[in-house]
């Protein structure tokens, strides 16, 4: 059974770096095709997709944050770190992270979400 | 590649059937997946590749199209079902795109 958590601070200074963890059971993240990404999604609005890291590292991020975003794997410990710099107001959603399927390329299991307020 | 639903909401009563579209930038083929959200939670896989049901998912829930038109259809609406739908490219993995949410409510 694949499941995520995500974990991190619930508020965060506005030009601080946000650190976010996904912890993942269930799957070993080094099979050929599959993944783990980070979405967001403000209070009421659409969800957004951030980034992405396959079994092999190569990673992915969002063109409209890349040079802000940096996503980070460690399969011995089943985590998938995504790291935000300069967080703004605007930064404030909920955080998932999700698996990848190697196959049909869907997003087939969520974590719960962590919301994250940046504030002063 | 940038994706359209229409509507962004609708009004429907238990055991109505209720379709819901998504319309691509760009031709996709088949790499078109729904969402299904409620308040609170996180989403939860629906279809995969335009047509296929996810693991568990109610055999009421389908999806058809292709190309760049695509769309989801649920016969007899089950309280249950009120949530928010998002479709979802994954055609380009460079950069995964969501349509903008369809909310279904109750009449």
């Amino acid at each position: 059974q694949i499941t995520l958590k995500e974990s991190g601070p619930t508020v965060v200074k506005p030009t601080q770096t946000l650190t976010l963890t996904c912890t993942f059971s269930g799957f070993s993240l080094t099979t050929d095709g599959e993944g783990v990404g980070w979405f967001r999604q403000p209070p009421g609005k659409a969800l957004e997709w951030l980034a992405f890291v396959y079994w092999d590292d190569d990673k992915r991020y969002s063109p409209s944050l890349n040079n802000r975003l940096t996503i980070t794997r460690d399969t011995s410990e089943k985590q998938v770190v995504l790291t935000m710099t300069n967080v703004d107001p605007v930064d404030s959603a909920t955080y998932f992270c999700a698996h990848r399927t190697a196959g049909p390329y869907y997003f087939d299991y969520w974590g719960p979400g962590t919301l994250v307020t940046a504030s002063s | 590649i940038q994706l359209t639903q229409s509507p962004s909401s609708l009004s429907a009563s238990v055991g109505d059937r209720v379709t819901i579209a998504c319309r691509s930038s760009q031709n996709i083929t088949h790499y078109l997946n729904w969402y299904q959200q409620k308040p609170g939670r996180a989403p939860k896989a629906l279809i995969f590749g335009k047509s296929n049901l996810h693991s568990g998912v109610p055999s009421r829930f389908s999806g058809s199209g292709s190309g760049t038109d695509f769309t989801l259809a649920i016969t007899s609406l089950q309280p249950e079902d009120f949530a928010t739908y998002y479709c979802q490219q994954s055609f380009n993995t460079l950069v995964y795109t969501f349509g903008q949410g369809t909310k279904v409510e109750i009449k």
